[in-house]
């Protein structure tokens, strides 16, 4: 199975400031099928990018990802208050579907 | 808006069994093929188990291969994951989740998710 791993672990920023988030794949994840998702506390994930780089439904253009075969990246463009939040990648090209542990984005 | 409702959840001794629901409205339920999602108190997100659109296949990761079947109901917009044997490590909150395309094959994301429901297993 692809194993992926996410860093950082925890990423400390202020409002504002841009967010890069790094997920790196075992093995090459074919076609980009490389998604990601928010999580917040007590909350179920949020789709918010999948192919790597389109935007799900409804998330706003700060966030945007980009990468192919094992090295891809979130960015968000400037964090807002209700961005701070886990995220996780997600490789859905290849059996099992697999996720990172996850990144934290928490205020500094 | 789709909405997609968890319920079942609770403690069981090691062992034991449990049947967890998952409900769901705002879709054409029987085009799509829908799924189980777990996450372990403070850790990160596991694939379970798959069913497709009609009930007719499945897939379950080799962690509980064996012991917990997922099944559906299309007359109730309904799909259900059984287990069975369940073990200290199956403790974790469970999701259902949408798949995005309607396809069996189609690879693709997880585009709705429900709120979950706890599943502890302990003595």
């Amino acid at each position: 199975e692809i194993v992926l791993t996410q860093s950082p672990g925890t990423l400390s920023l202020s409002p504002g400031e841009r967010g890069t988030l790094s997920c790196r794949a075992s093995q090459s994840v074919s076609s980009s099928y490389l998604a990601w998702y928010q999580q917040k506390p007590g909350q179920a994930p949020r789709l918010l990018m999948y192919g790597a780089s389109s935007r799900a439904t409804g998330i706003p253009d700060r966030f945007s990802g980009s990468g192919s075969g094992t090295d891809f990246t979130l960015t968000i463009s400037r964090l807002e208050p209700e961005d701070f939040a886990v995220y996780y990648c997600q490789q859905y090209g290849s059996s099992p579907r697999t996720f990172g542990q996850g990144t934290k984005v928490e205020i500094k | 808006e789709v909405q997609l409702l968890e319920s079942g959840g609770g403690l069981v001794q090691p062992g034991g069994s449990l049947r967890l629901s998952c409900v769901a409205s705002g879709f054409t339920f029987n085009y799509y093929a829908m799924s189980w999602v777990r996450q372990a108190p403070g850790k990160g997100l596991e694939w379970v188990s798959d069913t497709s659109a009609s009930g007719g296949s499945a897939n379950h990761a080799d962690s509980v291969k064996g012991r917990f079947t997922i099944t559906r109901d299309n007359s109730k917009n309904t799909i259900y994951l059984q287990m069975n044997s369940l073990r200290a490590d199956d403790t974790a909150v469970y999701y259902c989740a949408k798949w995005g395309a309607s396809g069996w094959w189609d690879l693709t994301v997880f585009d709705y998710w429900g709120q979950g429901t706890l599943v502890t297993v302990s003595s």
